[in-house]
């Protein structure tokens, strides 16, 4: 079975500064695609970067940028110069590549994150 | 353009009721999804659609059916709801490949007593 695990259920950093967010998923798949997913308060799920498996280069996307190590199966994301409004549940999400691909996601549990002023 | 929206927001239900949740999308996306989110368990796939007139299980399917009569709307349907499906339901929509990206709908808060 795919499965994506975060094993940090809350994290709190100071503004400004810099905070990863770990993510490890399970698979047997050779192509896939791998994506965070931020949600504020306000419940609205909002994408933040996404990776490719086949490209070997991290994915980045302003203050957010990813670490992505395919053979250790692990997707962090690095937010920098972390600002109030980071405040936010962040999901790492999975979606296989293939034959009969739908584009579903396979989400791991979460990571609540505070940045504190 | 509206993007994806949910009707209702908020509902409570007592066990046993029957309702419906309405999805709907103006982007002309192929692909919608329902998910379910609980605490510490992420969202989880209830039933997704990958054109008009299909459906398909996900992850958690029991209790729930769903219709794609119109490719812009995705319905849930709950004929007996149990406390268990108590949680916020969130629908979403994408053009069809992995790498597209799934647009969100607002999530609807759903307790069922």
């Amino acid at each position: 079975a795919q499965t994506v695990t975060q094993s940090q259920p809350e994290m709190s950093v100071q503004e400004a500064e810099t905070v990863t967010l770990s993510c490890t998923y399970d698979t047997s798949e050779n192509n896939y695609y791998l994506f965070w997913y931020k949600q504020p308060p306000s419940r609205q799920m909002i994408l933040v970067i996404r990776q490719e498996a086949y490209k070997q280069q991290n994915a980045t996307e302003n203050r957010f940028s990813v670490n992505f190590q395919k053979a250790a199966k692990s997707f962090s994301l690095k937010i920098s110069d972390s600002q109030l409004g980071d405040t936010a549940m962040y999901f790492c999400a999975f979606s296989p590549e293939g034959s009969g691909n739908t584009g579903k996601l396979i989400f791991g549990q979460g990571t609540t994150l505070q940045v504190k002023p | 353009n509206a993007g994806v929206t949910q009707t209702p927001k908020f509902r409570v239900l007592k066990t046993g009721q029957s309702m419906t949740l309405l999805c709907a999308q103006d982007m002309n996306h192929e692909y919608m999804y329902w998910y379910r989110q609980d605490p510490g368990m992420g969202l989880r796939l209830i039933h997704y659609s990958v054109g008009e007139g299909t459906t398909a299980k996900g992850e958690v399917p029991d209790g729930y059916n769903v219709s794609r009569l119109k490719k812009q709307n995705f319905l849930l349907g709950l004929e007996s709801a149990a406390p268990s499906q108590t949680s916020v339901y969130f629908c979403a929509s994408s053009r069809g490949t992995g790498w597209g990206e799934q647009y969100f709908g607002p999530g609807t808060r759903l307790t069922v007593t």
